[in-house]
């Protein structure tokens, strides 16, 4: 089945610097990967996905690269603030597309 | 549009008891996935109904199961309750299954003693 490997667990940066969230898949079947922000106490949010029909994805501050080929997409967090501090989870679906299989998760700490 | 809700939000149990929690899902949304959330193990799957019928099954132990109503509300049963289930048991719902967005409920912290 799918499995998604995610790097680093955890990640400390100085506001105002970039981040980056490494995950990798198993599936080349896989076409959908989407990125999940989890603030301290709360629920898991989608923040940004991509389609494997394109390469990157840009939503303000946050982008998504996709690299088909090698089977990894990147997270991207530009100009951090305290406020990105959370667990960011990528994902893939399974091959039956029914299962979102999560990457184990990355700790991003942004301090000012 | 109302959120996903979950309950109870707490649990206290021992050891050999057994649980059922249940979701909500959002108006609309016909399938609930359910997730067990444990620190340096992120979100593990555990199973996904649709239309009341279980279309996938984590690599979780049979203790573990569920099922889903024709109003689209799930509940997750564990039975025999060991330590190791004290966690976090998240649901997801959405419209269609894995490629669409998934709406998180709040969450069971569920604790065995």
């Amino acid at each position: 089945g799918e499995n998604v490997e995610q790097h680093p667990s955890t990640l400390s940066v100085q506001e105002g610097d970039s981040a980056v969230i490494k995950c990798t898949y198993s599936d080349s079947a896989s076409n959908y990967f989407p990125w999940y922000k989890q603030e301290l106490g709360k629920r898991p949010q989608l923040i940004i996905d991509i389609r494997s029909n394109v390469g990157e994805k840009k939503d303000q501050r946050i982008a998504v690269t996709l690299n088909k080929t090698a089977k990894h997409f990147s997270l991207h967090i530009t100009e951090t603030q305290p406020e990105d501090s959370a667990v960011y989870f990528c994902a893939a679906p399974d091959q039956a597309g029914t299962a979102l299989i999560f990457g184990k998760g990355t700790t991003l700490s942004v301090s000012s | 549009k109302a959120g996903v809700t979950q309950t109870p939000r707490y649990l206290i149990k021992t050891r050999g008891q057994q649980v059922t929690l249940s979701c909500s899902p959002i108006s609309g949304h016909r399938s609930v996935s359910w997730y067990q959330q444990t620190p340096g193990q992120g979100l593990q799957f555990l199973f996904e109904y649709f239309s009341e019928t279980q279309r996938n099954k984590g690599n979780f132990p049979g203790r573990f199961s569920g099922r889903q109503f024709s109003n689209s509300r799930s509940e997750m049963n564990v039975s025999t309750l060991e330590l190791g289930d004290s966690a976090l048991y998240l649901c997801a719902t959405s419209q269609g299954g894995a490629y669409n967005e998934q709406f998180f409920g709040p969450g069971t912290r569920l604790t065995v003693l």
